[in-house]
């Protein structure tokens, strides 16, 4: 069974850093394409970023690029975002999704972030 | 970046009855290469993450009720769901994956009338 998990959301502080993980098993890793996509409360859905089976190849939203960074550890099935110079706006909960069949077949629960003073 | 509307925001219609949400991109995501749309689906209830309904625009991923059903091409796409049951009450989202950033509607929420 394919699960996706994800921790390492809190609260800090506007200007904070953090790192997200989600460890996910039940199939092959380093075969698929990963992505975050956020939710802020109360509103839809926003890809993040996304990343290629060995990590070389990365991308992401205009909001986040020079704060966040997304990366992979095949070796222990878990991706990352570090989040870095968080802002008000960045306040919400952060899926980790695996692309299939040009979709995202696969979801982890979420983890909230909460940027706030 | 490709614009996804998705109309109406929310609609409500009776157990049985056939519900239809649009969703139009500001740029063709056909991709010539294939001849498919970039273009999935996702339900969305309270509390949960999304789940794949349709990808490249039309084909129902597995495990998904046939009531379900997505059409359109280029620019303009359609989510039906032919006889609506209680446990369809969500938000439903397309997506555009034709280039990052791989940008989602707002959302449609459907409710029971």
């Amino acid at each position: 069974e394919v699960q996706l998990v994800e921790s390492g959301g809190g609260l800090v502080q506007p200007g904070g850093s953090l790192r997200l993980s989600c460890a996910a098993s039940g199939f092959t890793f380093s075969n698929y394409w990963m992505h975050w996509v956020r939710q802020a409360p109360g509103k839809g859905l926003v890809w993040v970023s996304r990343i290629n089976g060995d990590g070389i190849f990365t991308n992401y939203t205009d909001s986040v690029k020079g704060r966040f960074t997304i990366s992979r550890d095949n070796a222990k099935n878990t991706l990352y975002l570090r989040m870095n110079s968080l802002r008000v706006e960045d306040t919400a909960v952060y899926f980790c999704a695996r692309e299939q069949n040009s979709g995202y077949s696969n979801w982890g629960q979420g983890t909230l972030v909460t940027v706030s003073s | 970046d490709i614009v996804m509307t998705q109309s109406p925001d929310s609609l409500a219609v009776p157990l049985g009855e056939r519900a239809t949400i649009n969703c139009k991109s500001s740029q063709s995501v056909l991709y010539s290469t294939d001849n498919k749309n970039y273009l999935t689906w996702y339900q969305q209830k309270p509390g949960q993450p999304p789940k794949l309904l349709i990808y490249w625009a039309s084909t129902r991923e597995s495990g998904v009720p046939d009531r379900f059903s997505g059409s359109g091409s280029g620019t303009d796409f359609t989510l039906t769901i032919s006889s609506l049951q209680a446990e369809d009450v969500a938000v439903y989202y397309c997506q555009q994956y034709y280039r990052t950033p791989r940008t989602f509607g707002q959302g449609t929420k459907v409710e029971i009338k």
